[in-house]
């Protein structure tokens, strides 16, 4: 079965840190999705990620995957308030999504 | 906006009643899927259509049940429910080529309270 796994789970930062969000799952798939929620809303995609090695970028965040360590990582860059929001990774696997635990980055000024 | 909608935004009802909660896909896409999230259960997968037949069942309950029209909108049915089954239920849609999983597109979700 299926399982990913998000850590950490929450996330404090101030404005202007770096940090990075991790995202394990257990068996092996080509193609993983970060999405965002903000709190009450629905999930809006971020990225698709579609082999080994793939990066993207979008202003202030980048994710890449490792599909050999089955490893994706969602890194902030000078973080800003905008981005305080609910963060999840989710693998493709036979039409349905498995989802993490999300993680929830809350950035103060 | 991601084109996907639902109806109602909110739902509140009662132990032991049945609901009944809708979705319309972004324009061309021909897969559904039914999503419950819950605060100990997380976002679970429910049940996936394409063009009208069921392809891949989750942790759905035997009192749940789904299914997509020919005009590709869906309808989710929830009966007998329990005060457990209270969450936000969301719709998402895809193109779904059948030969890996496309994007889903989330709709703006069911909030159901069971009171």
């Amino acid at each position: 079965e299926l399982k990913v796994e998000q850590n950490p789970l929450f996330l404090s930062m101030q404005e202007g840190k770096n940090y990075t969000i991790y995202c394990n799952y257990s068996t092996t798939s080509d193609r993983l999705y970060w999405y965002r929620q903000d709190p009450g809303k629905s999930l809006e995609s971020l990225f698709v990620l579609l082999s080994n090695g793939a990066v993207k970028q979008e202003g202030r965040l980048m994710a890449s995957l490792d599909t050999k360590a089955r490893l994706s990582t969602l890194h902030i860059t000078a973080a800003v308030h905008d981005l305080s929001a609910t963060y999840f990774c989710a693998v493709g696997g036979a039409q349905k999504l498995v989802f993490g635990q999300g993680t929830r980055l809350t950035i103060n000024p | 906006d991601s084109g996907v909608t639902q109806t109602p935004k909110h739902l509140i009802t009662a132990t032991g009643q049945r609901v009944t909660l809708r979705c319309s896909p972004r324009s061309g896409d021909l897969s559904v899927y039914w999503y419950q999230q819950s605060l100990d259960q997380g976002l679970q997968f429910l049940i996936q259509y394409y063009n009208g037949e069921e392809r891949a069942k989750g942790n759905i309950l035997e009192r749940f049940s789904a299914q997509q029209f020919p005009d590709l909108h869906s309808e989710l049915n929830l009966s007998s429910l329990e005060l457990g089954d209270s969450a936000l239920y969301f719709c998402a849609s895809s193109e779904w080529s059948g030969l890996s999983t496309d994007t889903q597109y989330f709709g703006p979700g069911t909030r159901l309270t069971v009171l």
